[in-house]
Formats: structure tokens, C-alpha cells, sequence
């Protein structure tokens, strides 16, 4: 299995407070995504980062940020989370930038909005 | 708008029979293809892929089919065991291989 771990895996949280989820691998592979996985709508990229500080919006990257100082790790961030943001959230991880490299995700974290 | 997709929510197998999933896309650009597997509470776990140059790729019980001009794939699992009953979702990616696009996902049940 690929070496990665989300934290936190399970969280509650209020609307209007900010969140931070962590996403940490060991594969030292350049590329980092974040995903969304809803009912209905399957996965969908919200950001990803194709090395340190560089990165990149995904289709719905509207309400989150990320960050990527070291490569292991790579932070999303709620600003002021709402109820639209309650999912499953998986990081994921590819060696060559995706082109004939697949991805391999973490376990996910469930977050929820009340 | 959805780029990939899935257009059979559920689909259920005797064991021992053939499993085959489909996938669409409308995105000509897109070269490389490939399915997962997903447990509940675990993330998706790489299963098969393809290039766009090839039509067939096979992995020991499973099979991946391309047909290009029809923007179709399909996963075919023989034969099916009950421990191949899971959420399988497609997904795709064009020739930067930035983002990956995913289908909607089709949930297996393997009858034993």
C-alpha cells in the first residue's frame, strides 16, 4: 500500500470555523490531490500541487485553499466551512504527474458540517 | 458538467459469472484510462489501466477494453467472487495528466 495518512479521519465542525486537513506520504512522489467523493457526483478534484509551493484549482476548488511547503505534506483548508462541504475527503498521490501513473489515495476523511 | 460517466448505478453477479462494467466519456482528449475499487470506509485502491494505444489490457481475472471511436470502456471481472463486491469507478485523464476525471461509480454485488 502506498504510504499515506490523512488526518484528521473523522471530523464535526460548526459552520463559519475553519478546518484543516492534513494529507502526509512517504513515497516522495511529486504529485499531491485532493478529491471530494459526494452521492451522485462520484470524485472530484478540488486542488492539486505538482510540487513544493506549486499548485493548482481542480473543478471545485470555490471555498478551499491548500498549501504545500514540504513534500510530504499537503494541507486543505475550509476558510469558514458551510454545510455544502460536508464529504468524504481522500488525498491521493502519483509519481509522473498522472500520464501512465496512476493515482493511489489515502483512507479518506469524513468531514461534517452541522 | 460530467466528463466520465457511469451510467449504471448498480449491478449485481452470480459468483463464477461475468461482472462487466461500462464507462463513457466525451472528452476526445483524454489518452489514459483506468478503474478502482472502493471498500466503504477505505479509500479507492488502484485496480487496471489503459493507454489510449491499446485496446485490451488485461490483469489475471480482470480486463480493460477501450473502443476510442465510441469514447467507451469497459471492466470485465471473470470470474466473479463475492470479494469483488465493491463500488468500481472509472476514471480518466488527458495528455497532461494533471487531473484525473472520475465517473459517478458502479456498485458490484457478487452473489455467492
Amino acid at each position: 500500500d502506498a504510504g499515506i495518512t490523512q488526518s484528521p479521519r473523522h471530523k464535526v465542525t460548526e459552520t463559519g470555523t475553519p478546518v484543516t486537513l492534513r494529507c502526509h506520504q512517504t513515497e516522495n512522489h511529486r504529485y499531491m490531490y485532493w478529491y471530494r467523493q459526494d452521492p451522485g457526483h462520484g470524485l472530484r478534484l478540488i486542488h492539486y500541487s505538482y510540487g513544493v509551493k506549486d499548485t493548482d484549482k481542480g473543478e471545485v476548488s470555490d471555498g478551499y485553499s491548500v498549501s504545500r511547503s514540504k513534500t510530504e505534506d499537503f494541507l486543505l483548508t475550509l476558510e469558514s466551512a458551510t454545510s455544502s462541504q460536508t464529504s468524504v475527503y481522500f488525498c491521493a498521490i502519483s509519481d509522473g504527474g498522472g500520464h501512465n501513473s496512476p493515482l493511489h489515495f489515502g483512507n479518506g476523511t469524513r468531514l461534517t458540517v452541522t | 458538467d460530467q466528463q466520465v460517466k457511469q451510467n449504471s448505478p448498480s449491478l449485481s453477479v452470480q459468483e463464477g459469472r461475468i461482472s462487466i462494467l461500462n464507462c463513457d466519456y466525451t472528452n476526445s482528449m483524454f489518452d489514459y484510462f483506468l478503474w478502482y475499487k472502493k471498500y466503504p470506509a477505505e479509500g479507492p485502491t488502484f485496480l487496471i489501466s489503459i493507454s489510449s494505444i491499446k485496446d485490451k489490457n488485461e490483469d489475471g481475472r480482470f480486463t480493460v477494453f477501450l473502443n476510442k471511436s465510441a469514447k467507451h470502456l469497459s471492466l470485465h471481472i471473470v470470474p466473479s467472487q463475492p470479494g469483488d463486491s465493491a463500488v468500481y469507478f472509472c476514471a480518466a485523464s488527458d495528455h497532461t495528466g494533471n487531473q484525473f476525471y472520475f465517473g459517478t461509480g458502479t456498485s458490484l454485488t457478487v452473489i455467492p
